[in-house]
């Protein structure tokens, strides 16, 4: 069975703070794919990132990163100089090989504020 | 904007009603998924549909059931409606057979009372 754990129920920062997201699955399948997905009030769920088990490179985007430790099972997501814009659900999901990334296996979410 | 549009957008139901939701998938895609999503939870997984068919069911009982048309897009059925139905609905497409990720729409809030 896949799970997903995101311990951090609710985060508050303040504008131009960094903050990192933490993300803790769990998984049978040799093969997967990691994934963030951003929700904001309006409830439809903004594809942030996907990436491939084995690809262990961090990536950047912009004031997003991201980094995935396979040994610590831990895909962590971390937002520099934060924006009253980031505030949003902050999903972590997990699904099975090519062909089903749509069979998701989400957390309970990471509740993001970000205040002036 | 990811293309994938639901409808309606909110819906109110009694107890033990039936309901059906919509879900227009991408241009290009050919596989949709459901997901429940209670309030303060993360989405669960319903089912997908490939090709018409059923392609995988996560824990859900048997009156919640779909269908797709060849055009790709699907809907919904639930029936005997519980209040613990009471969600936010949301329909994912994708493409299977590359290595896609899943986009989805603004959902459907149900509402049972």
């Amino acid at each position: 069975a896949q799970k997903v754990t995101q311990a951090q129920t609710e985060i508050s920062v303040v504008e131009k703070e960094d903050v990192t997201l933490d993300c803790v699955y769990e998984t049978r399948d040799t093969t997967y794919y990691l994934f963030w997905y951003k929700q904001p009030p309006s409830g439809e769920l903004v594809f942030l990132i996907r990436r491939n088990s084995f690809d262990e490179q961090n990536e950047i985007s912009g004031r997003y990163s991201w980094n995935f430790q396979k040994s610590t099972s831990s895909f962590n997501f971390t937002i520099t100089a934060s924006q009253v814009v980031d505030s949003a659900v902050y999903f972590c999901a997990l699904s099975p090989p090519t062909g089903t990334a749509s069979k998701l296996t989400f957390g309970t979410g990471t509740r993001l504020q970000v205040t002036l | 904007e990811t293309g994938v549009t639901q409808s309606p957008t909110h819906l109110i139901k009694t107890r033990g009603q039936q309901v059906t939701l919509r879900c227009s998938s991408q241009s290009g895609h050919n596989t949709v998924s459901w997901y429940q999503q209670a309030l303060g939870q993360g989405p669960q997984f319903i089912f997908q549909y490939y090709r018409e068919e059923e392609n995988g069911r996560g824990n859900f009982p048997p009156r919640f059931s779909g269908l797709q048309f060849p055009n790709y897009s699907s809907e919904l059925n639930v029936n005997a409606l519980e209040l613990d139905d009471s969600a936010l609905y949301l329909c994912a497409s994708s493409w299977t057979g590359g290595n896609t990720e899943a986009f989805f729409g603004q959902g459907t809030r149900l509402t049972v009372v």
